[in-house]
C-alpha cells in the first residue's frame, strides 16, 4: 500500500491564481481531512469528510474548497490564492471516526504564494 | 474547547542524553491522546497513543503516560540517538475524529 499521497510536493503561485491539491488514499478510508501547518504552529483542520459525497468545514476553511467524489480521493481547492496561504498543507485519512483511531499523513505540499 | 500546549522548542541534546517534552490538554470528557513525529522532509507519522487514564504508549524506546489528574502526556526517551532528530507534536482527540495539535518542538540531537 502507498498510503496517503499527495501532489505537488512543491509549489509556487502568483497571488490570484488558482490550484488544486490533490491527495488520494489506498486503504479504503472513509475519513479524510486537510490540514494546513504555518510555522511555529500545529496543524489546524481545514476541512474534512466522512464518506465520498459528503464534505464540513473545519477550523481555518476560508479561501478553499473541497470535493470528495470517490472514497479515494480528496482534492483541496484555492481559487484566490493570497500571499495568508503560504504554508505546507497535509492531508490524512482514518478507517473510523472513533477518537482512539490513527490518522494516516501524507508527505505533504510547500506552497509559496508570491 | 480542546486545546494542546507543549513545551516550546528548539530543544538540543547530546546522543545518549533524556529527554522530555512536557504535553499537556484542555478538554472535556476522556480524550484521546496522540504524539506523532515529523522526519525532516517528511509528512507526520504516529509514534504512540494512549486510549484512557493511566494507559502508557510505547514504541522506539519512547513512553508516555496518559495522566487524567494533571492533564498531562509528557514523552519520553532515556537514550536519544541522532535518529530522532524531528519535531513531535502532541495532539488530542475528543470524540469527534478532528485532532486538536500542539504546536510541535523541534528536537536536535547531537553526535
Amino acid at each position: 500500500n502507498a498510503g496517503v499521497t499527495q501532489t505537488p510536493k512543491f509549489r509556487i503561485l502568483k497571488i490570484g491564481q488558482s490550484m488544486t491539491l490533490q491527495c488520494t488514499q489506498d486503504m479504503n478510508h472513509n475519513y479524510m481531512y486537510w490540514y494546513r501547518q504555518d510555522p511555529g504552529m500545529g496543524l489546524k483542520l481545514i476541512y474534512y469528510s466522512v464518506g465520498a459525497g459528503i464534505t464540513d468545514k473545519g477550523e481555518v476553511p476560508n479561501g478553499y474548497n473541497v470535493s470528495r467524489s470517490t472514497t479515494e480521493d480528496f482534492p483541496l481547492r484555492l481559487e484566490l490564492a493570497a500571499p495568508s496561504q503560504t504554508s505546507v498543507y497535509f492531508c490524512a485519512s482514518s478507517k473510523t471516526s472513533l477518537s482512539t483511531d490513527t490518522q494516516y499523513f501524507g508527505p505533504g505540499t510547500r506552497l509559496t504564494v508570491l | 474547547g480542546n486545546s494542546v500546549t507543549q513545551m516550546e522548542g528548539p530543544v538540543t541534546l547530546s546522543e545518549e542524553a533524556f529527554l522530555t517534552i512536557n504535553c499537556t490538554y484542555t478538554a472535556t470528557g476522556y480524550p484521546s491522546l496522540f504524539w506523532y513525529v515529523q522526519y525532516p522532509g517528511e509528512g507526520l507519522q504516529l509514534l504512540l497513543k494512549a486510549t484512557k487514564a493511566d494507559d502508557k504508549g510505547s514504541n522506539k524506546g519512547f513512553e508516555a503516560t496518559y495522566r487524567k489528574e494533571t492533564t498531562s502526556f509528557h514523552l519520553e526517551k532515556g537514550s536519544v540517538q541522532v535518529s530522532d532528530s524531528a519535531v513531535y507534536f502532541c495532539a488530542l482527540n475528543r470524540n469527534d475524529y478532528k485532532l486538536s495539535f500542539g504546536a510541535g518542538t523541534t528536537v536536535t540531537v547531537r553526535a
